[in-house]
């Protein structure tokens, strides 16, 4: 089973930002936290992915808390395109991905 | 640089009969990971390859098969079709063997088949 849950679905209004929160509870001291998403019958693309500190690249930031147990992926600008559903996983040390629902983003314009 | 790839992108099959899908990873990369994807069951974990042994392996019945190539390339293997298999295939490759912390993977666009 996968070690995340994340709300089945969220709105979002074109040009804000979305936020889009993960619980991980049960994670370890060296486990990452990944996000993905998956645009409608595409392969998932990668987002982002962070430890302990808060990470950012050109598509996104990652707030983790300092306690480790949840996430929170920020699209600063969301556009239609980001449409998608968004993905939190928590790799399991020497297994492979494991996926949760994950929660579908709408960005309405 | 090139991303992964997946051939064929489309596919019809019969039950009972056997199909092979193929995964061409990023250059570099030497782990290849295959994933089912099912509206029912969501993105399930089928078996990972690195460096030509499959290094780990999903709750998938043994008609479900896998092989990787001193080139990277991989292949998986589905024998006497079920209609149950119908899914998209995708496969995701990284540098490092999935699993260790800090090694993302990247998609391709998957295959989809269809078993009538």
């Amino acid at each position: 089973d996968a070690k995340t849950t994340q709300p089945p679905s969220m709105d979002c209004a074109e040009g804000r930002a979305a936020n889009l929160p993960c619980n991980h509870s049960t994670i370890s001291g060296n486990e990452y936290v990944y996000w993905y998403r998956q645009i409608h019958s595409q392969g998932p693309q990668y987002i982002i992915h962070g430890l302990k500190n808060n990470e950012t690249n050109e598509m996104a930031s990652l707030i983790i808390t300092e306690d480790r147990k949840s996430s929170t992926l920020i699209l600063p600008h969301a556009t239609l395109r980001d449409t998608a559903v968004y993905y939190c996983i928590v790799n399991n040390y020497g297994q492979n991905f494991v996926f949760g629902p994950g929660t579908r983003l709408s960005v309405l314009p | 640089k090139a991303g992964v790839t997946q051939t064929p992108r489309y596919l019809i099959k019969t039950r009972g009969q056997q199909v092979t899908l193929s995964c061409s990873p990023i250059s570099g990369h030497r782990s290849v990971s295959w994933y089912q994807q099912t509206p029912g069951q969501g993105l399930q974990f089928l078996f990972e390859y690195f460096s030509e042994t499959q290094r780990n392996k999903g709750n998938f019945p043994g008609r479900f098969s896998g092989r990787q190539f001193s080139n990277s390339r991989s292949e998986m293997n589905v024998s006497t079709l079920e209609l149950g298999d119908s899914a998209l295939y995708l496969c995701a490759s990284s540098f490092r063997l999935a699993g260790l912390a800090e090694n993302e993977q990247f998609f391709g666009p998957g295959t989809r088949l269809t078993v009538l």
